[in-house]
């Protein structure tokens, strides 16, 4: 089975407007930790945001938020007030454990912003 | 501050030839990472270090393929045969030991073996 889905190959989103980008995940550890990155066309990777399994709020980082729902086993990515600087690939990862022997990524979604 | 620095950017080698990659981390960084991207198999974590010392090294596709860290500011991934289906781009990340999930990627090295 996958350890991240990510099922959206490609979306477009209005400026200005809010956007989120699905993720799904797959362990049996109680111990993980998710992260999203981001890959503008340029091709480096930028970090995003991290959310801790035992972290009960969902993480925020700028316009950036992370919508945790354990029971579902999701991590969705939610960018409000899209820029044009947004329109990039984004990749969702997962690290099962303490430590990173386990780190795995998704297969990505692009993100188009429209003006 | 200096980002993560990688060197070359670019390389195109033949197949069989030795490829070195080089990377410097954010100063005071304890964490390294050494990370493989290609169409087919998206993004791998191959190695990574923790105070220079080599954590776990699974990712590793096989033994031509070898990371060495002698110091705190410099790190070299080594492909010795390179075969053409390592060509890929190789990422190069760092974070610091308090907050350890936040990596700073390096720009890449693309390298292409013919």
């Amino acid at each position: 089975a996958q350890k991240i889905t990510q099922t959206q190959p490609g979306m477009f989103v209005q400026e200005k407007e809010a956007v989120t980008l699905d993720c799904t995940y797959d362990t049996s550890d109680q111990s993980y930790g998710l992260f999203w990155y981001k890959q503008p066309s340029s091709g480096e990777m930028i970090f995003l945001i991290y959310q801790g399994s035992y972290d009960e709020q969902n993480a925020t980082e700028g316009r950036y938020s992370l919508n945790f729902q354990k029971a579902r086993k999701s991590a969705n990515l939610v960018i409000s007030a899209s820029q044009l600087g947004d329109s990039a690939m984004y990749f969702c990862a997962m690290r099962e454990g303490n430590n990173f022997n386990k780190f795995y990524f998704g297969s990505g979604t692009k993100l188009n912003v429209k003006p | 501050d200096a980002g993560v620095i990688q060197s070359p950017r670019h390389e195109v080698t033949e197949m069989g030839q030795e490829v070195t990659l080089r990377c410097k981390p954010i100063s005071g960084h304890d964490y390294l990472f050494w990370y493989r991207q290609t169409m087919m198999r998206g993004l791998e974590l191959l190695i990574y270090f923790n105070n220079n010392v080599p954590i776990d090294d699974s990712g590793m596709p096989e033994d031509r393929f070898s990371a060495k860290m002698p110091n705190a500011s410099f790190s070299t991934l080594k492909i010795q045969p390179s075969e053409p289906r390592d060509s890929a781009v190789y990422f190069c990340a760092s974070s610091p030991s308090n907050r350890w999930e936040t990596q700073y990627f390096g720009p890449g090295t693309r390298l292409l073996v013919l």
